[in-house]
């Protein structure tokens, strides 16, 4: 089965750099996502990887996979108040039509 | 302007009556989803749509129902057989080959 978990909750001091981690089981993933979720709203794609990749940046945001210890993180620098939010990564398995999400890990900037 | 439309934003039902929310996407994309969101859970897949008049059951399928008619939408009806229907719902469609979802902004259901 599926199984994607994140922690639940992150704090970070504005200007500082925040790392979300994220581990998934199963080895078969070829895409994995991030997404970010403001208070009443829905989910927001911010990036995504292909499986045989090990890093991708875009602008403030870098993606590391360690597809050994399935292991997947997001990067922001330069962390803003406007990054607090609660951030998913789903993966979407080979042959699979959907996407598994994380439990999301609440990111809060603290000024 | 493209995207993916939800309504209402909250809705207030009493238990044992059907309730129907609506997913609209003008973004030609031919997969559509239904996920339930829960406090400190992720999004549960309820039903999802690849093609016009046909629909797979997801992870938590019980107690709800979609319908297919038209590309564009997607409705989830929420039946009195669902257990715990209060939650937040959030539609998405995606391009198949891909499968990156866009999602809409979602319809907090409350059941008094």
């Amino acid at each position: 089965g599926e199984d994607v978990e994140q922690s639940l909750f992150l704090s970070v001091r504005e200007g500082d750099s925040s790392v979300i981690n994220c581990t998934y089981t199963d080895s078969s993933s070829t895409y994995l996502y991030w997404y970010k979720q403001e208070p009443g709203a829905g989910l927001q794609l911010l990036t995504y990887i292909f499986s045989n990749m090990d890093m991708k940046q875009d602008q403030r945001l870098t993606v590391l996979l360690n597809k050994k210890d399935k292991h997947l993180s997001l990067r922001i620098a330069d962390t803003q108040t406007g990054d607090s939010a609660i951030y998913f990564c789903a993966e979407r398995q080979t042959g699979a039509n959907n996407l598994f999400f994380g439990t999301g890990t609440r990111l809060t900037v603290i000024p | 302007d493209g995207g993916i439309t939800q309504s209402p934003k909250y809705l207030f039902r009493k238990e044992g009556q059907n309730v129907t929310l609506s997913c609209e996407q003008n973004l030609n994309h031919d997969a559509m989803y239904w996920y339930r969101q829960d406090p400190g859970q992720g999004l549960r897949l309820i039903y999802y749509s690849q093609i016009v008049n046909d629909f797979q059951k997801g992870d938590i399928a019980e107690g709800y129902s979609v319908s297919r008619e038209k590309k564009e939408s997607f409705p989830l009806t929420v039946t009195s057989a669902q257990k715990n229907p209060t939650a937040f719902y959030l539609c998405a469609s995606s391009i198949l080959e891909y499968n990156e979802q866009f999602f809409g902004p979602g319809t907090r259901l409350t059941v008094l």
